[in-house]
This record gives C-alpha cells, structure tokens and sequence, in this order.
C-alpha cells in the first residue's frame, strides 16, 4: 500500500513549457486534490475532483488544468509555465462521505521555473 | 468562500513549556477541524482532530479546542520537546465535499 505518489519529485522548467505532475493513490478515494505551498501563504487549492469525470476548481486555479479518468490517477498539467508558478505542489486524498475524513498527502513536488 | 487565520505566525518557547495555536474561521457551516504538523521538506501530517459535535480532544501532549459559537479553535502543545519543532498549520472543512482550507501555518521553535 504506498498511499499517495507524486512524480517528479523535483523540476526546473523554462518560462513557457508546459509540464505535467503525476499523482496516483491506492487507496480507493473518491476525493483528491492539488495545492500548492509558497512561503508564509500555507497551502492554497488549485483543483479537486470527488470521482471520475468530476473536476473542480480551487482558490487558485489559473494556470493549471486537471482531469480524472480514473479514480487512482489525477494529473496536474502546467499549460505554459511562469515564474510565478515556482512552488512546492502537494497532492491530497481521502474517502468522501462522513465529513472529516482524514487527507492524504504526497510527499510533494518541488518545482522551479526559470 | 472559507476565511482561516492563524495566529501566531512564529512561536519560541523553551523546552518544557506549553504552546498555544489559534484558529478562527469565518463559515458556522464548518464542520471538521483538523491539525497538520510540517517538518522542514516533509509533507503535512495529521496530528489531531476534532469534529464539530465536540467540544475538546486530548491526544498525549496535544490538544484541540473547539467554540463554535464564536468560531474558533486553538491547539495546544503541553510539556514541549525540541523535536515539537516544525511549522504547525490548522485547517478547516466547510458544508459541501472535503475540501480543506488551510490556515497560513504557525512556526515552533522550542529551544533546549
């Protein structure tokens, strides 16, 4: 059982390329979601999803799309890549349904655009 | 949407004293109340919890407090060790799906 996986965990990117961030989880949750950590703004939505096929967005979306065709896997794809989206990138899951159920994260991203 | 602040923003203490974290939040819809711990280049972890039907949860040395009515909360670090060190963030679960709304994080230093 390796909870949730992100890949890369480190990348440098050029202003304008695009990329994707890999998350997967195996452990069967119908919510997951993408924040991104900058210095002293704690963490901040970008996106979500409460199944496949189902796709939301968070306070900070702008830049980012997101897809979900399947329920272990949930993408993150930077369209054309800005200084400004230089940040630590964390994936999260959990079970939808009681409220409060716990968040999963990943060990994150680390990502640099120059 | 969710308005969470978090305060102190940085917290030194010596070894052995207490901390206390609060929290306020602005929707009384809120729900769940959880408390992340992040070591410096580690993911956030849970630590503790506390749902919106009660009113204090004790776990060791931590503890969460919960007012509803005036719509805030507060962790609270009893007997501090220096490996309490790490910036503690709270976080907040309005009506609706599980989104969290993450409160801007506090930074722990306890001293030897």
């Amino acid at each position: 059982n390796a909870g949730v996986t992100q890949t890369p965990k480190f990348q440098v990117l050029k202003t304008g390329q695009s990329m994707t961030l890999q998350c997967a989880q195996d452990m069967n949750h119908e919510y997951m979601s993408w924040y991104r950590q900058d210095p002293g703004m704690g963490l901040r939505l970008i996106h979500y999803s409460v199944g496949a096929g189902i796709t939301d967005q968070g306070e900070v979306p702008n830049g980012y799309n997101v897809s979900r065709s399947t329920t272990e896997d949930f993408p993150l794809r930077l369209l054309s890549a800005a200084p400004s989206q230089t940040s630590v990138y964390f994936c999260a899951s959990s079970y939808l349904g009681d409220s409060g159920n716990t968040i999963y994260f990943g060990e994150g991203s680390w990502l640099t655009v120059v | 949407g969710e308005n969470v602040e978090q305060h102190p923003s940085t917290l030194s203490v010596q070894e052995g004293d207490s901390a206390v974290i609060k929290c306020t939040y602005s929707d009384s819809a809120s729900n769940y109340f959880p408390w992340y711990k992040q070591e410096l280049g580690k993911r956030p972890q849970l630590i503790i919890d506390i749902r919106s039907n009660v009113g204090e949860k004790k776990d060791q040395r931590i503890a969460v407090t919960l007012n509803k009515t005036a719509k805030h909360f507060s962790l609270h670090i009893t007997e501090t060790q220096p490996e309490d060190s790490a910036v503690y963030f709270c976080a907040v679960r309005g009506s609706g799906y599980s989104t969290l709304t993450f409160g801007k994080g506090t930074m722990l230093l306890v001293s030897p």
